[in-house]
């Protein structure tokens, strides 16, 4: 399977504990991007990586959300001192430059997500 | 601030009928619009986007409509069939591709 994949898929955890999501990109893309979704809501921008650069960051993010890259290949997004506020699917999605697209230029490869709830 | 807005939560449709989902923007600098479908318990999946230089592009079934001067767009599926119901977002980016904005989706269903 070539898909993009997310781990673990579900995460059940404490208020004040902190969490980490991996996720696989398709290996031949770059981008890669990170989203959350609420009930209700459509998928919400958090960052995104070219390679193992972090070029946009949400500033909707707190400073207790990170996310790394470091060798451009898979991602990790951390939670620190996670809230209940913090409950949602995170999700992540990866993408070729637009230029070397085979298929349609900006399309995104979402990954199945990994549902957080903090108790 | 909600850039891009899907104002009909959901929709139902018979099938063999036309479906057509709306979407608006605020943001004049988005170059390129994408649609996406949604199962249950599944990420999005890409289905079909349109440059800010079109007005329309067409894939089988689906078509986007893109009406710049109005900040509007709309998928629409013709014939509609009982697989399409899923929750449709809206997706809007500029040209970078840097950040991409998401509606609140709409959930079609498709009644045999």
């Amino acid at each position: 399977d070539t898909g993009v994949s997310q781990d673990p898929r579900h995460k059940i955890t404490k208020r004040g504990q902190n969490v980490t999501f991996r996720c696989d990109p398709i290996s031949e893309h770059n981008r890669l991007y990170w989203y959350r979704q609420t009930l209700g809501q459509g998928p919400e921008f958090l960052t995104y990586f070219q390679n193992e650069a972090q070029l946009e960051k949400s500033r909707l993010l707190s400073d207790r959300f990170s996310a790394e890259r470091p060798k451009g290949s898979f991602s990790t997004l951390e939670i620190q001192r996670t809230e209940q506020g913090d409950s949602a699917m995170y999700l992540c999605a990866s993408s070729s430059p637009p230029q070397l697209a085979g298929g349609e230029p900006h399309e995104q490869f979402f990954g199945p997500g990994t549902r957080l709830t903090v108790l | 601030d909600q850039q891009v807005k899907q104002n009909s939560p959901s929709l139902s449709v018979q099938e063999g009928r036309i479906s057509i989902l709306n979407c608006d923007y605020t943001n004049s600098m988005f170059d390129y619009f994408l649609w996406y479908k949604k199962y249950p318990a599944e990420g999005p999946t890409f289905l079909i986007s349109i440059s800010s230089i079109k007005d329309k592009n067409e894939d089988g079934r689906f078509t986007v409509f893109l009406n710049k001067s109005a900040k509007h767009l709309s998928l629409h599926i013709v014939p509609s069939q009982p697989g399409d119901s899923a929750v449709y977002f809206c997706a809007a980016t500029p040209n970078t591709g840097n950040q991409f904005y998401f509606g609140t989706g709409t959930s079609l269903t498709v009644i045999p």
